[in-house]
């Protein structure tokens, strides 16, 4: 398709299971976006890629959090030893840098993460 | 946390009605945007307001904005019921990311 793809859309993990999560940004898009958004809650920032460069980490929660995007498209985010308390939806978004600047944001549907 | 504060929190009117969000921010903005979620779409950008507009129309959507009050308010006319969602304004600071408000849940009746 042409939106943003993210996979899997809902994700069950035990505490303390390691989980990974993919984001497939529109083509062409070299920004891209990791929010949190917690039940009830708006989007919270997590980090940010400029193709495969990871500018602004400044939002992951703690040390278990981890992003990559190591040829500038496909995205991972990785949680370690999960915890309750990272039941979220992940959300990713992309867009285009026109003129040094980061334009429309488009998001994916997310991906539900629950901790049991 | 860094999002800005929004109300009502919660909204519920009848199929027709008008509908008003509004929401206040804490920084000086470049622009302000509004967004709708919802379970079958996920997040939409619906419409950008500039710190040099005071009101922009989009369809039944229109949005003013008040600089010097640090405030923005996203009203929705003729509401339907295809309508209720969750709305949020956000900001988007110098490095690009956006930064969201809490949001409000609209129901719309039919």
């Amino acid at each position: 398709g042409a939106g943003v793809s993210q996979s899997p859309r809902y994700k069950v993990a035990k505490r303390g299971q390691d989980v990974a999560l993919r984001c497939d940004p529109i083509s062409g898009h070299v920004s891209l976006f990791w929010y949190q958004q917690a039940l009830g809650q708006g989007p919270e920032f997590l980090t940010y890629f400029q193709n495969e460069a990871q500018l602004d980490k400044s939002g992951l929660p703690s040390d278990r959090f981890f992003a990559e995007r190591p040829e500038g498209s496909v995205s991972t985010l990785k949680i370690q030893r999960t915890q309750q308390e990272d039941s979220a939806v992940y959300l990713c978004a992309s867009s285009l840098v026109i003129w040094g600047r980061v334009t429309e944001a488009f998001f994916g549907q997310g991906t539900r993460l629950t901790v049991v | 946390s860094q999002q800005g504060e929004e109300d009502p929190q919660a909204l519920s009117i009848q199929e027709g009605e008008n509908a008003t969000m509004n929401c206040s921010y804490k920084t000086s903005i470049n622009n302000l945007q509004w967004y709708r979620q919802n379970s079958g779409r996920g997040l939409v950008h619906l419409i950008l307001i500039r710190s040099n507009e005071r009101e922009k129309h989009s369809g039944r959507l229109r949005v003013t904005l008040d600089t010097s009050k640090k405030s923005s308010s996203l009203l929705i006319t003729a509401s339907r019921a295809a309508d209720t969602a969750s709305y949020f304004c956000a900001r988007r600071n110098q490095g690009g990311k956006l930064i969201f408000g809490q949001g409000t849940e609209l129901s719309v009746k039919p």
